[in-house]
Order: structure tokens, then C-alpha cells, then sequence
């Protein structure tokens, strides 16, 4: 299996805030990485889909990046509904997601 | 739009099996996707349990290989779960999803399903 593990584990910041999460696959996954944000109680919503397009619907204050091996997300000003759980999965191979990044209003 | 429920018991004594349904509507089972199983434990991060196309071919997460068996009904437009000898371990929230085809991003999820491995 491709172990994805992803950085930092929580983060706190503040609104207008810029942030990036980061995901590192342990082998090269070409942009086979996806972005989900998971909010208390509700299923995943995806986010971005092959390390760099945005899912229709999502603000472009969402940006996904990288290749190979590693991969940001970098919100570029958080927003009040922002605050969730972030995780990143490959589909290069057997599906597989990070252990998740919690951010949280400083 | 396309909408997944899934539906089934919420609690299941141990070395029992778990079965969910998952009902796709908005949409056709046998479009061009794959209809997965993602688990999540309360408080833990998720896991991919496996996927099915509507042909039957299936792939399951290695880990529970032994005890995955997914099966697709073309006519009601749903596929199923069956995990057998379940443990406590095994609790946690159940999502049917839809992965794409060609990227393997899950576009689409159902609203998820609390099971309960307790006598």
C-alpha cells in the first residue's frame, strides 16, 4: 500500500488567515491526489481532484499543488465555514488517505 | 445530481456480519464509475473498504479482503456490503461513494451509517 501522510497533524488560525497542508506519498503517485474537507458529522466533500483542478463549486480560495511524491493545499484567506478536517487521498493505486490535518480557529 | 443512502442495521453482535445497502438515484449504477465503501472509526481518519463496477468486478482494501463481499443489484440501482466476524474494531461510520472511473477521486458520498459492534 502507498502510505500517505500528511502535515501538520492540527493547525489553529484565524480568519483571512493563509494556510497550506501538506501531503507526502511514500512513492511517486504521479497527481493522482485528491483534497477532501470534512466537516463534524457529514461525509467528506470533495475539494480537488488530480493534485491541482478545483471541484466545480468549491472557491478558488482553495488551491491544490505538486507532484510525484508531494502536495500542498494552501487556503489563501480562511473564511468562518473553513474550519474543518482536511485529508488527502491517492488514487494512484489501491485508494489510500493521510490521517487527516484539523484546523481550527485560533 | 446524483444521491447515495445507505441503510442497514445499526448494531451487530460480534463475529456477526454487517450488511449495508447503499441506493444510488439521480443517476445509473452502470455508468462509467466505480461504487466504493469508506469507513470511518469515531474520532479516526478513513478507510477504503473496496468498490465494485456494475459488470461484479470488485476490488477490496487488502486488510479485510477475507471478510468484504460487495455485490451490485443493476435492477434496484444499489450495491451492497457484507463484512463477516466482526469486532468491536469494526464499528464506525459506513459511506457509500462514487470514484471516478479514470482519476479515483470520490465525487459523490452517501450521508454515512453508524455501526455498532456491541452484544
Amino acid at each position: 500500500d502507498i502510505q500517505m501522510t500528511q502535515s501538520p497533524s492540527s493547525l489553529s488560525a484565524s480568519v483571512g488567515d493563509r494556510v497550506t497542508i501538506t501531503c507526502r506519498a511514500s512513492q511517486s503517485i504521479s497527481t493522482f491526489l485528491n483534497w477532501y474537507q470534512q466537516k463534524p458529522g457529514t461525509a467528506p466533500k470533495l475539494l480537488i481532484y488530480a493534485a491541482s483542478s478545483l471541484q466545480s463549486g468549491v472557491p478558488s480560495r482553495f488551491r491544490g499543488s505538486g507532484s510525484g511524491t508531494d502536495f500542498t493545499l494552501t487556503i489563501s484567506s480562511l473564511q468562518p465555514e473553513d474550519f474543518a478536517t482536511f485529508y488527502c487521498q491517492q488514487s494512484y493505486s489501491t485508494p489510500t488517505f493521510g490521517q487527516g490535518t484539523r484546523l481550527e480557529i485560533k | 445530481q446524483v444521491q447515495l443512502q445507505e441503510s442497514g442495521p445499526g448494531l451487530v453482535k460480534p463475529s456477526g456480519t454487517l450488511s449495508l445497502t447503499c441506493a444510488v438515484s439521480g443517476g445509473s449504477i452502470s455508468s462509467s464509475n466505480w461504487w466504493s465503501w469508506v469507513r470511518q472509526p469515531p474520532g479516526k481518519g478513513l478507510e477504503w473498504i473496496g468498490e465494485i463496477y456494475h459488470s461484479g468486478s470488485t476490488n477490496y482494501n487488502p486488510s479485510l479482503k477475507s471478510r468484504v463481499t460487495m455485490l451490485v443489484d443493476k435492477s434496484k440501482n444499489q450495491f451492497s456490503l457484507r463484512l463477516n466476524s466482526v469486532t468491536a474494531a469494526d464499528t464506525a461510520v459506513y459511506y457509500c461513494a462514487r470514484k471516478d472511473f479514470d482519476q479515483g477521486y470520490f465525487g459523490y458520498w452517501g450521508q454515512g451509517t453508524l455501526v455498532t459492534v456491541s452484544p
